[in-house]
Parts: structure tokens; C-alpha cells; sequence
């Protein structure tokens, strides 16, 4: 089974609204975190956002915001007042328990339209 | 904010041919790890380090070795190049008692 899904391949957002990016993740492990990456068409990889399975409130960075729905494994980026150089392939990955393993999803292309 | 460096960025090599594809990072980070990303698709583990001494395999079974001599370099070798080894190479470490992975730019590795 995949550890992390991400069913959307590519979205469009319209420069300045709010954008949602989902990612589902599968453990059984009670200790995991669960982290966002923008990668844009450069190839680097940009930390985001960090999420810990045990961490009470969802959690934002700027713009970034993490919808963290523990019940039903999801944990979603919202970027809200998309700016044009948020045109970039979004990947979730988890770690799980006290291992070194990362498991990332298939990403999401974002798209920003002026 | 960690400064993790890759060389080289961009690599075209004839088949059987060995290569070393460097990593450093000057943050004193303990972690360190090796991904393999084909265009357009998802990362894969392929090698990972707690410290100096310490390597281990990820999940996607690789040819490569891997080396942790000092705590700041991070070496990947191919001993002999296949076609099927073209991808991007990312590096990446993280700081003690944390998991935020810092990565580098990427190595382009490309073998005819």
C-alpha cells in the first residue's frame, strides 16, 4: 500500500485565492510527521511546513497552513494569497516513529494563473 | 537555514563508467540522506546516515554505495554506470533532534 497519496496531479489557482493540496498518508505507527515540499522547476527541494502526529493544533508558516485531520489521515496544504512563484510541483512526505525512512507522494503541479 | 552543497549539478557518462557524486553540508548536521527522483515523480530513499560510521539502505534498492567518513561529506559512488542509473540525485541533512530535511540542488545524472 502507498504511504502517502497525493490524488491530485496538477491544479490552477488564480493569482491572490486560497489553494488546497491534498495528501493522505497510511501507518499504523502512533509517532510520525508528516511534511510539505515545494519543488520548483529548478529541481531544488524547499522545506515548508511540519506537522507531528501528536501536535494539537494544525500548523502554519506564513501563508502555508497545515489541515492536519488526524481521524482520517489527511493532511492537507493550504496556501492561501497564491503569488505567481508558487507555480512549483508540491510534495507530502511522512516519517515515521524514531526511523530515518521518508516516504513521499507522487506530488501535486501547482499552477498559478495571473 | 543550511547550506548543503552538490557537485556536480550536471553529469552525462558512457555505460560502465565509475562516478562519485559529492555532498557536504556545513550546518554540523548528524543526518544525512541520498533520493532518487525520476522526472515528474516522487522521491526514493536509497541511502541514509545517523552520523559518521553509520550508513543504511532506504527503501529503493540501489547499486550505489555510500560513504560517512566525516560528518559534513556524504559521497554516493556508482561503480559502473548503467543507463537505468539516469535520474536526479538529491541529497539532503537534517540537524540533530530535528527531521526538517535540507536539501541540495540536485545532481543531473544522465548515462548514455
Amino acid at each position: 500500500a502507498q504511504k502517502i497519496t497525493q490524488t491530485q496531479p496538477g491544479m490552477f489557482v488564480q493569482e491572490k485565492e486560497a489553494v488546497t493540496l491534498d495528501c493522505t498518508y497510511d501507518t499504523s505507527d502512533p509517532s510520525y510527521g508528516l511534511f510539505w515540499y515545494k519543488q520548483p522547476s529548478s529541481g531544488e527541494m524547499i522545506f515548508l511546513i511540519y506537522q507531528g502526529s501528536y501536535d494539537q493544533q494544525n500548523a502554519t508558516e506564513g501563508r502555508y497552513s497545515l489541515n492536519f485531520q488526524k481521524a482520517r489521515k489527511s493532511a492537507n496544504l493550504v496556501i492561501s494569497a497564491s503569488q505567481l512563484g508558487d507555480s512549483a510541483m508540491y510534495f507530502c512526505a511522512m516519517r515515521e516513529g524514531a526511523g530515518n525512512q521518508f516516504y513521499f507522494g507522487t506530488g501535486t503541479s501547482l499552477t498559478v494563473i495571473p | 537555514e543550511a547550506d548543503i552543497y552538490q557537485t556536480p549539478r550536471y553529469l552525462v557518462i558512457g555505460t560502465g563508467k565509475k562516478i562519485t557524486l559529492e555532498c557536504s553540508q556545513t550546518m554540523g548536521h548528524d543526518k544525512m540522506y541520498w533520493y532518487q527522483q525520476d522526472p515528474g515523480m516522487e522521491l526514493h530513499l536509497i541511502h541514509y546516515s545517523y552520523g559518521v560510521n553509520s550508513t543504511e539502505k532506504g527503501d529503493l534498492s540501489s547499486e550505489s554505495t555510500v560513504s560517512r567518513i566525516r560528518t559534513e561529506h556524504f559521497p554516493l559512488t556508482l561503480e559502473s554506470a548503467r543507463p537505468s542509473h539516469t535520474s536526479q540525485y538529491l541529497c539532503a541533512s537534517s540537524p540533530p533532534g530535528s527531521y526538517e530535511q535540507y536539501f541540495g540542488p540536485g545532481t543531473r545524472l544522465t548515462v548514455t
